[in-house]
């Protein structure tokens, strides 16, 4: 699986907007672009997933580059709930293979 | 809905030891992944099982090994425990099709001394 970097650490202030980036250069055509994230003392979470298009769900939005080597997640308000590690993984288009890969995720910090 | 739990939570064990964790899936779900997550670092995989048999295996020597029954439940078993093996152990749950969602258990925590 094609590997993905991201900054150790963020910071934000309650309600404001976050911006959690992702690069992944060597991504694949069929390649898609998973978010989880794992609050304190919890095991991971779903929060979103797209291939090409930008995605919204409840949780988050997700905005992909046009060529697909970058992403980022974006929280519209943060919360202190929010404060938690956010891993960006790229998953295999055509594999049912429920391997995830992680790699050491984006601390977030919330501050009141 | 009944979300995936992991039994026990800490346990601690002595080198040369063997361990057994289990998993109960959440409900509908036919596939379970296990993790490994050492202190300060992201959930590395051990293995995933679909339909009581191993579909998949990372990088974890065959002293890692698993089982899933009928119910879909699962336990993880470690033999000739290692100080290594100390790590937050997570169990994963879901259906399996494309890009499907995993949920994740709260884990359990391991210390080997």
């Amino acid at each position: 699986d094609a590997k993905t970097t991201q900054p150790n650490s963020m910071e934000s202030n309650e309600e404001e907007p976050v911006h959690l980036p992702c690069n992944h250069s060597t991504i694949s055509g069929t390649d898609y672009i998973h978010w989880y994230r794992q609050l304190p003392s919890q095991g991971p979470e779903y929060v979103i997933h797209g291939l090409t298009s930008n995605v919204n769900n409840r949780m988050a939005s997700l905005a992909i580059a046009e060529d697909r080597k970058s992403s980022t997640l974006i929280l519209h308000r943060a919360t202190l709930r929010d404060a938690a590690v956010y891993y960006c993984i790229l998953r295999e288009g055509g594999s049912t293979l429920g391997r995830l890969y992680f790699g050491r995720g984006t601390q977030l910090t919330v501050w009141p | 809905e009944t979300g995936v739990t992991q039994s026990p939570t800490h346990l601690i064990k002595t080198r040369g030891q063997q361990v057994t964790l289990r998993c109960s899936s959440q409900s509908g779900h036919n596939t379970v992944s296990w993790y490994q997550q050492a202190l300060g670092q992201g959930p590395q995989f051990i293995f995933q099982y679909y339909r009581e048999e191993e579909n998949g295996r990372g990088n974890f020597p065959p002293r890692f090994s698993g089982l899933q029954f009928p119910n879909y439940s699962s336990e993880l078993n470690v033999n000739a425990l290692e100080l290594d093996d100390s790590a937050l152990y997570l169990c994963a749950s879901s259906f399996r099709r494309l890009q499907e969602t995993q949920y994740f258990g709260p884990g359990t925590r391991l210390l080997v001394l």
